[in-house]
């Protein structure tokens, strides 16, 4: 049983393209996360969902945009796709209460997006 | 100035070295704190979390200043399997930021 999937695990695409990537939790965790790891590794947050609604928009470009139809699924669609997007995007969720993260963030294997 | 800044490594330690990584965070609302860990390629996954008390699960040790804002991680008897990148994460509810990370490389 995965607990964070996403699809797909690899996606090559040429600039201008538009893509999704999806995302499943089944922890029944509250609140899911699209991070982006970039070829240096660092690891940034761009977006987090509680319940189905956008709690965090870390400043990334509306080429960007995020969907919930559920607290289980969180998917992330990219417009126009430019070379600087190649990266490795992560989804993850975890459990707040009381605006406290109490538990881990189970994340997804990641999605290698190439743009070529 | 970052919000969670780590040193970057790599450290280069034998088998059986004590190794320590610190990292400091800028928000002093934090909440709650974590060591992760990620091999190459892989997802990150928790090491442990971090108290103001210190916590140790086997080899490894965290420690939680929130005067002075610092997180360590502290491991003893590296192995060979301990090589990976070494991730201090802060979260204030519902803002989980990641540190650059600090790689680690353990040799035989």
């Amino acid at each position: 049983d995965t607990a964070v999937s996403q699809t797909p695990k690899y996606l090559v695409t040429q600039m201008g393209n538009d893509k999704s990537i999806k995302c499943e939790q089944n922890l029944g965790h509250d609140t899911m996360y699209w991070y982006k790891q970039d070829s240096k590794k660092f690891l940034k947050i761009m977006f987090s969902y509680n319940n189905k609604e956008l709690i965090i928009n870390e400043t990334v470009p509306n080429r960007f945009s995020p969907k919930s139809p559920d607290k289980a699924h969180l998917n992330l669609h990219i417009n126009s796709l430019e070379l600087g997007d190649s990266a490795v995007y992560f989804c993850a969720s975890s459990q707040v209460s009381g605006a406290v993260m109490n538990t881990e963030a189970f994340f997804g294997q990641g999605t290698r997006l190439t743009v070529v | 100035r970052k919000e969670v800044e780590q040193d970057p490594g790599p450290f280069n330690v034998p088998e059986g070295a004590t190794v320590a990584f610190n990292c400091t965070y800028s928000n002093s609302a934090s909440q709650s704190f974590f060591w992760y860990r990620q091999d190459c390629r892989k997802e990150p996954k928790l090491l442990m979390s971090v108290y103001s008390s210190g916590n140790e699960d086997g080899r490894f040790t965290a420690q939680l200043n929130r005067a002075s804002q610092y997180i360590s991680l502290l491991i003893r008897d590296s192995k060979l399997s301990d090589s990976a990148t070494y991730l201090c994460v802060v979260n204030k509810g519902f803002k989980t930021i990641f540190g650059a990370g600090t790689r680690l490389f353990v040799k035989a």
